[in-house]
C-alpha cells in the first residue's frame, strides 16, 4: 500500500463546477499537507499548504484535512479551463525533509 | 528570482550512454531534492542534500546512478550507463530549510528518453 493514494482520473467537469480532489494517507504521524498543481510539461508548483487538520482558503481553493479518517481534500469554486492540469497531494511528518506525493488526479475543465 | 533552472529540457540518448542532468537551485535555498516522476510510480525522491551535502541517497535506484553538488548554486544527476527503464521526467526542486514548515520549489524538469 503506497503511503499517500490518489485516484488517477481524469476528471472532468463543465467550466463553473466545483471540483473536489481527494487522498487518503497511512501514516498518522503526517502532519504537513500539501496540494500541488502541475501543467503539461512542467513542474509540480504549490497551490495550498495545511499544518495539522481543519481547513485552509485561499481564492477559489479550499484545501481540507481529516486526520481522523486520513483524508485530505481539494475543493475548486467556479472551476476554470485554466484550472485543468494535474493536481497531486503530498504530506510530510513534522521535522523531516520526505515529501511523500501521491500519483496525481488529472482534471479536465471543459469550457 | 529565475525559480529553480534544470537543463537540458529534453535529452535523448541511446542505451549504455552517459547521461548528466543539471540543476541550479534557488538562491539562499539550503535544500536540494532529486526526484524522478513516472505514471506508474509518480514523483519519487532519488537523493536529498542540505548545505551541499548528500543527506539522504537512499531513493538512488542502483549504482548507475550519482549525484554531486559541488557547490550551493549546482547540482548534477548523473546515470552511467543509461537504460531504457530509466526514461522518466526529472526533477530538480529546492527549498529554504531542511524540514515542514519550508515549501518546496521545483524546476520544469528533464524528460530523457533512453532508447
Amino acid at each position: 500500500q503506497k503511503e499517500v493514494e490518489q485516484d488517477p482520473g481524469p476528471l472532468s467537469v463543465p467550466e463553473g463546477a466545483i471540483v473536489s480532489l481527494n487522498c487518503t494517507y497511512s501514516n498518522s504521524a503526517f502532519q504537513y499537507f500539501m496540494w500541488y498543481r502541475q501543467y503539461s510539461r512542467k513542474g509540480p508548483e504549490l497551490l495550498m499548504y495545511t499544518y495539522s487538520s481543519g481547513n485552509k482558503e485561499d481564492g477559489r481553493f479550499t484545501a481540507q484535512v481529516d486526520k481522523s479518517s486520513k483524508y485530505i481534500s481539494l475543493f475548486i469554486r467556479d472551476s476554470q479551463p485554466s484550472d485543468s492540469a494535474t493536481y497531486l497531494c503530498a504530506s510530510m511528518l513534522s521535522g523531516t525533509y520526505k515529501y511523500i506525493f501521491g500519483t496525481g488526479t488529472r482534471l479536465k475543465v471543459l469550457a | 528570482d529565475a525559480g529553480v533552472i534544470q537543463s537540458p529540457r529534453h535529452e535523448v540518448t541511446e542505451m549504455g550512454q552517459e547521461v548528466t542532468l543539471r540543476c541550479k537551485p534557488i538562491s539562499g535555498h539550503n535544500s536540494l531534492f532529486w526526484y524522478r516522476q513516472t505514471m506508474m510510480r509518480g514523483l519519487e525522491l532519488l537523493i536529498y542534500f542540505n548545505n551541499n551535502v548528500p543527506i539522504d541517497d537512499s531513493g538512488m535506484p542502483e549504482d548507475r546512478f550519482s549525484a554531486k553538488m559541488p557547490n550551493a548554486s549546482f547540482s548534477t544527476l548523473k546515470i552511467q550507463p543509461s537504460e531504457p527503464r530509466d526514461s522518466a521526467v526529472y526533477f530538480c526542486a529546492s527549498s529554504r530549510g531542511s524540514q515542514g514548515e519550508e515549501k518546496l520549489f521545483f524546476g520544469s524538469g528533464t524528460q530523457l528518453s533512453v532508447l
